[in-house]
């Protein structure tokens, strides 16, 4: 089975640069998502991270260490748009193909 | 591509109603999801159609849910016998082909409250 911890909260100025991590412990290691949460809206696809390293997406960047079961993601730049949950999934192997297990999310409130 | 729809966006019942949701995928999609998500937590797995075939139910998925997608295009999921603790939002999201890399696409849920 999957176990993936997130930090609840974080706040962060506008402008500045956020980190926010997620540890997870998998069976069977099949990549590592992000998703973005707006209050009251659908999750929305940020990243997909399979192999070690950075994948920078303009203002955002997610990092994977597979030997550690780390990841995280990184958001320049804040923007008050940024504030939302954000979404680490996991998946595993099911009839056939692979369903995302999330985290609880982590609740970013940027401020002026 | 007009994304993922949901009916109805609201949903409010009694407790021992019955209530059912509806769930269009983006067309080309053959995956659908049903998830459950509470305040505060991330989306719940709930079940998992390939085409209209039901690959996969959680062990949340109690004997008063039942989802169908006959026809391998839109899907409904059904709650009988509705309680308290069956508030929450309905996420459904579709995804297409077999790749571990195929992204989700969500719905804008239901929130079911159950007075």
């Amino acid at each position: 089975g999957q176990n993936i911890d997130q930090p609840t909260e974080m706040t962060a100025t506008e402008g500045a640069i956020v980190q926010i991590n997620c540890t997870y412990q998998t069976s069977g290691f099949n990549g590592l998502f992000w998703y973005q949460q707006h209050a009251g809206e659908a999750p929305t696809f940020l990243s997909y991270n399979v192999l070690d390293g950075l994948e920078e997406k303009g203002r955002f960047s997610s990092f994977l260490s597979r030997s550690k079961g780390y990841s995280y993601l990184l958001l320049k730049e804040l923007q008050m748009k940024d504030s939302a949950s954000y979404l680490c999934a996991v998946p595993h192997p099911s009839g056939g193909s692979y369903i995302p297990t999330f985290g609880r999310g982590t609740s970013l409130i940027v401020h002026p | 591509d007009t994304g993922v729809s949901q009916d109805p966006r609201h949903k409010i019942t009694k407790r021992g109603q019955n209530v059912t949701f509806r769930c269009d995928p983006i067309s080309e999609h053959n995956r659908l999801y049903w998830y459950r998500q509470t305040l505060g937590q991330g989306p719940e797995f709930l079940t998992y159609f390939q085409n209209e075939a039901q690959l996969e139910k959680s062990r949340l998925l109690s004997d008063r849910f039942s989802a169908e997608r006959p026809k391998g295009s839109f899907s409904t999921l059904e709650i009988q016998r509705t309680e308290q603790g069956d508030s929450a939002m309905y996420l459904c999201a579709s995804s297409l082909g077999q790749g571990i890399n195929q992204p989700q696409h969500f719905g804008d849920g239901t929130r079911l409250s159950i007075l």
